[in-house]
């Protein structure tokens, strides 16, 4: 069975103290790893796509890079408004269409 | 622009009443998906569809329907409501087959 594994499950920071999330994954030929964030009372809102091993995608202060078992989001010098919940997924192994198998998530908190 | 459109935003039910959640996109997306998020679990999937005329179940599909007439329409089915389906319900929809979905805000369902 799929599954996408996120830690840790919340993570207080200050403002600006540097960090990562961890998503761990178990699927056979990984077709894209994707990371969403979602604020509360709001839908989840894509960030980023990655497909192989070494790569690596940024936008302002977030980072995403991907292993062969595992994606980082790093968040370097984060703000308040980076506050949110971090999702990521994985395409479900042998689906013909991108269903995505979701992690809990990792509920960010960033402290003035 | 609208995106994906959910309606409506809150909603409570009584045991055994029906119901349907409508999802609209302005995207011309060929794919659309209803997912559910309850606390502390990861998205669900329900539903999906690949275009007018075509969908499929996801991983918790029982008391649930669905169907897909236009391009633009999505709605979800609720049959005889269970306390179980007591859930955040979100619609989304992608262009060509990926796994960058965007979400509408969300349909809160409370059966009691």
């Amino acid at each position: 069975e799929d599954q996408v594994t996120q830690s840790p499950e919340a993570l207080r920071l200050q403002e600006g103290e540097s960090s990562s999330l961890n998503c761990s994954y178990t699927v056979s030929g990984l077709r894209g790893l994707f990371w969403y964030r979602q604020d509360p009372g709001k839908g989840p809102e894509f960030l980023f796509t990655l497909y192989s091993a070494g790569e690596e995608k940024e936008k302002e202060r977030l980072k995403a890079t991907l292993t062969k078992k595992e994606s980082f989001l790093h968040i370097t010098a984060p703000k308040p408004e980076d506050s949110a919940t971090y999702l990521c997924a994985v395409p479900n192994t042998g689906a013909g269409s991108y269903q995505l198998t979701f992690g809990k998530g990792t509920k960010l908190s960033v402290i003035p | 622009n609208a995106g994906v459109t959910q309606t409506p935003k809150f909603r409570i039910l009584k045991i055994g009443q029906s119901m349907t959640l409508q999802c609209a996109q302005d995207m011309n997306h060929n794919y659309m998906y209803w997912y559910r998020q309850d606390p502390g679990m990861g998205l669900k999937l329900i539903y999906y569809s690949v275009g007018a005329g075509i969908t499929d179940k996801g991983e918790v599909p029982n008391g649930y329907n669905v169907s897909r007439s236009t391009t633009e329409d999505f709605p979800l089915r609720l049959e005889l409501a269970a306390p179980s389906q007591t859930s955040v319900y979100f619609c989304a929809s992608s262009g060509v087959n990926t796994g960058e979905l965007f979400f509408g805000e969300g349909s809160r369902l409370t059966v009691l």
